[in-house]
């Protein structure tokens, strides 16, 4: 099936530090979204872009989607330990109705 | 309304026996998705209903599992003969029309066959 490619898959930084993670696809796709997820809890969606160089920010989260439509980063600049948690990227393809193709995610770890 | 509500939170098995999930979406939310995490992996598409016709199943929903929404409101997810490899977490969300602007996720039923 479908497969993104998301990377890195774990970073450790320090508070303060900038973080940037991306996604990427074998096929186009018409949305991306990138969600958070704690432990023992379900994701929850951050940013979600929808046109092909688009560019999103939600406080300190920036995301961009790729013009070629397969790929897509998220920016987190001056980390705080509460952004400690799992990063996952997920994309909708045109064909695809309402089905979430999501990454292998990219656990993320701040020292303070 | 307080979000997706998803129950039990945990459940332990042992193999060969039958579990069964519950799962109650926003309540205006016409869409109910069921997706499988297993650790270290992101959530893979089990199915999902529009009111309570099924309209999409993967591959990856063997004739073991059959999910439910009768009423077009909260959602059963049934496993029978479990196998160790069902062992996941196992997500609910819902969405108000395509869910163009993404999911609404249940905090998970984590299952472990034994």
């Amino acid at each position: 099936g479908q497969q993104l490619n998301q990377s890195p898959q774990s970073m450790f930084i320090q508070e303060g530090e900038d973080v940037s993670m991306n996604c990427t696809s074998s096929s186009i796709f018409n949305t991306w979204l990138w969600y958070k997820q704690d432990p023992g809890e379900g994701p929850v969606l951050l940013i979600a872009l929808y046109k092909a160089g688009e560019l999103t920010s939600n406080g300190r989260l920036t995301a961009q989607f790729g013009i070629t439509r397969k790929d897509s980063f998220l920016n987190i600049s001056a980390s705080i330990p509460s952004d400690v948690g799992i990063y996952f990227c997920a994309g909708r393809e045109e064909t695809s109705g309402s089905r979430l193709t999501f990454g292998e995610g990219t656990q993320l770890t701040v020292n303070p | 309304d307080t979000g997706v509500s998803q129950n039990p939170r945990h459940k332990i098995t042992k193999r060969g026996q039958n579990v069964t999930f519950r799962c109650d979406p926003i309540s205006e939310h016409n869409r109910l998705y069921w997706y499988r995490q297993t650790l270290g992996q992101g959530p893979e598409f089990l199915t999902y209903f529009q009111n309570e016709a099924q309209l999409e199943k993967s591959r990856l929903l063997s004739d073991r599992f059959s999910a439910e929404r009768p009423k077009g409101s909260f959602s059963t997810l049934e496993i029978q003969r479990t196998e160790q490899g069902d062992s996941a977490m196992y997500l609910c969300a819902s969405s108000l029309g395509t869910a163009i602007y993404g999911y609404t996720f249940g905090s998970g039923t984590r299952l472990t066959v034994v």
